[in-house]
């Protein structure tokens, strides 16, 4: 069974730094591309980035690019998003997915001061 | 507003069948394959369909997928209570380099 497992989520102030993590088991990591998509409270599902399998290709949505990196570490299983420069319409709740295949159960990024 | 569209509801009673349609262009359904995702309340995303019509191991034949041209639909025959969920179409977009997501359907059962 694919499990996708999110970490490092919080409340951080306008202008602030955060890094997610996902750490993947039951699936080859290495043979993946990844993603991570949030939804604001209430909202739909918005595609946040990607990265290709080795870590060579990295794409953004508009609404981050500049101010977040896509990460990841084949030998640990870990998919990274380090969030810079965050701003209040940043809250939401963050999910690493290979979008064929699973979803993690999500990480609440609050932007607030 | 979404790169997709999708009805921002649909309802039906249980046992029948009811469809949610997904609209999109050349550049992301008329080109590239689409992924359906079922969410409860208070939950994740799960996988319901992938590349069009294919179900994971675990979703019921009751849901099925399809796509023609720049369109795809969603079916779910023999309606269950537990049915009851937000429904999302996803596909990748060539013109955006990345995925666009559909507004999302609530699916009630009467």
């Amino acid at each position: 069974e694919v499990q996708l497992v999110e970490s490092g989520g919080g409340l951080v102030q306008p202008g602030g730094s955060l890094r997610l993590s996902c750490a993947a088991s039951g699936l080859t990591f290495s043979s993946y591309w990844m993603n991570w998509v949030r939804q604001a409270p209430g909202k739909g599902l918005e595609w946040v980035a990607n990265i290709k399998e080795d870590g060579s290709e990295k794409n953004y949505a508009d609404s981050v690019k500049g101010r977040f990196t896509i990460s990841r570490d084949n030998a640990k299983n870990s998919l990274y998003l380090q969030m810079n420069s965050l701003r209040v319409e940043d809250t939401a709740v963050y999910y690493c997915t290979q979008l064929r295949r699973a979803w993690g159960q999500g990480t609440l990024v609050t932007v607030s001061s | 507003q979404s790169v997709l569209t999708q009805p921002p509801s649909a309802s039906g009673t249980p046992g029948q069948r009811v469809t949610i349609s997904c609209s999109g262009s050349s550049s992301n359904i008329g080109s590239k394959t689409v992924n359906w995702y079922q969410q409860l309340p208070g939950t994740a995303p799960k996988v319901l369909m992938y590349n069009n019509n294919q179900r994971p191991s675990g979703v019921p034949d009751r849901f099925s997928g399809s796509k023609s041209g720049t369109s795809a639909s969603l079916a779910i025959s023999g309606l269950q209570s537990e049915d009851e969920a937000d429904y999302y179409c996803a596909a990748l977009d060539d013109s955006l380099n990345g995925w666009v997501f559909g507004g999302g359907t609530k699916l009630t059962v009467l």
